[in-house]
């Protein structure tokens, strides 16, 4: 069936650049989503991509996309503390509005 | 802008106890889904609908039930709530067609004892 992986820490300095990584299984996958969660909040969007793109650059963020080996990934530029928080990586297929989730990784940004 | 509403904020029950979780949403959104939230085991998906009147099982349906009589409205029922599930439960919502990502509520955290 589906499934979403991603390791469940990441620790990074101030400054440094994050990168968040993440497999998933379903080669229907139509968007792939990260969101962030600060402690105690919701969920966030951050972004997105369709899966007929390799690359998408949102300010900080960079997102990319391999699509033969299914894997995902996030870089944050310049991490600030602020940026601190759970980073969930989602697949949504060709039903609708379903999306798989992955366990999360916690990063956290040391100064 | 209201966007997904979730209330109770905090609960806590004891075993054998009902209660409802109620999600409501404005944005005359077609889908919406339960969630809950577990250390190390991300979002997993309790009940889905697409639409008034349809309801379907996610991945962990059991001990759940949900129904949606209007657009705007999709509760959650734990008929007898066990400790298992003492969770933090997510409402979310999304328009169903294109690129239309998740609006989540801001969560209720549920104890059972």
């Amino acid at each position: 069936g589906e499934d979403v992986e991603q390791s469940l820490f990441l620790s990074v300095r101030e400054g440094d650049s994050s990168v968040i990584n993440c497999t998933y299984t379903d080669s229907s996958s139509t968007y792939l989503y990260w969101y962030k969660q600060e402690p105690g909040a919701g969920l966030q969007l951050l972004t997105y991509i369709f899966s007929n793109m390799d690359m998408k650059q949102d300010q900080r963020l960079t997102v990319l996309l391999n699509k033969k080996d299914k894997h995902l990934s996030l870089r944050i530029a310049d991490t600030q503390t602020g940026d601190s928080a759970i980073y969930f990586c989602a697949e949504r297929g060709n039903q609708g509005g379903k999306l798989i989730f992955g366990q999360g990784t916690e990063l956290s940004v040391k100064p | 802008n209201a966007g997904v509403t979730q209330t109770p904020k905090f609960q806590v029950l004891k075993t054998g106890q009902s209660m409802t979780l109620q999600c409501a949403q404005d944005m005359n959104h077609e889908y919406m889904s339960w969630y809950r939230q577990d250390p190390g085991m991300g979002l997993r998906l309790i009940h889905y609908s697409v639409g008034a009147g349809i309801t379907d099982q996610g991945e962990v349906p059991n001990g759940y039930n949900v129904s949606r009589s209007t657009t705007e409205d999709f509760p959650l029922r734990l008929l007898s709530a066990a400790p298992s599930q003492t969770s933090v439960y997510f409402c979310a919502s999304s328009h169903l067609k294109g690129n239309q990502p998740q609006h989540f509520g801001d969560g209720t955290r549920l104890s059972i004892l």
